[in-house]
């Protein structure tokens, strides 16, 4: 079946430093992406969109990639914080469907 | 706005227990869900409803049931509490189901049953 997916659980990164987190999705139907940011103990929190008539969309220190090509998606976060330290999850959609979750990455921000 | 609620934040059931997960939201979201998130993993969607009558099966329905009856209200119903409903459940919502437009979420309830 088709399928969202993430290629690294786990993330860990030095605190300033860049972070991008990997996304892979296999249906090239899909036309909408979502970016979710769960803190520990908590819901999903919209980070940012893409809509697949996009490329790349940026918001306050994140960027969404996205290569239709090689159906792939990535979150950029600059200057990373502590604060950053979540699970992120990418989500599909396409058009009435509802969207489809991958498993997540663990970002770990070390001070 | 309180956005999307959930009641209550936790809870241990006993095997074969009832109990009804609460959520709500105040934003006049036509579109609800229910997902499950296992430890480590991602989210599973139970159920959804696209407005106030109408509810539909997702990925993993079997040992709940939910109604929407207000357009602000969502609760899921377990009937028989089993060790494998044991995970967090989050409810959301979105205007549509249709067009580019992302889901809150609540906080989550985390069950356990024993």
């Amino acid at each position: 079946g088709e399928s969202v997916g993430l290629h690294l659980p786990t993330l860990s990164v030095q605190e300033g430093d860049n972070s991008i987190i990997n996304c892979a999705y296999s249906n090239s139907a899909s036309d909408y992406f979502i970016w979710y940011k769960q803190e520990s103990g908590k819901g999903p929190q919209f980070i940012i969109d893409i809509r697949s008539n996009m490329d790349k969309r940026q918001g306050q220190r994140v960027t969404v990639l996205l290569n239709k090509t090689v159906k792939h998606l990535s979150l950029q976060i600059a200057a990373t914080q502590p604060g950053d330290s979540a699970v992120y999850f990418c989500a599909e959609k396409r058009g009435s469907y509802i969207p489809t979750f991958g498993r997540g990455t663990s970002l770990i921000v070390h001070p | 706005n309180a956005g999307v609620t959930q009641t209550p934040k936790f809870r241990i059931l006993k095997i074969g227990q009832s109990m009804t997960l609460q959520c709500a939201q105040d934003m006049n979201h036509n579109y609800m869900y229910w997902y499950r998130q296992d430890p480590g993993m991602g989210l599973k969607l139970i159920y959804y409803s696209v407005g106030a009558g109408i509810t539909d099966k997702g990925e993993v329905p079997n040992g709940y049931n939910v109604s929407r009856s207000t357009t602000e209200d969502f609760p899921l119903r377990l009937e028989l509490a089993a060790p494998s409903q044991t995970s967090v459940y989050f409810c959301a919502s979105s205007t549509s189901g249709t067009g580019y437009n992302e889901q809150f979420f609540g906080p989550g309830t985390r069950l356990t049953v024993l």
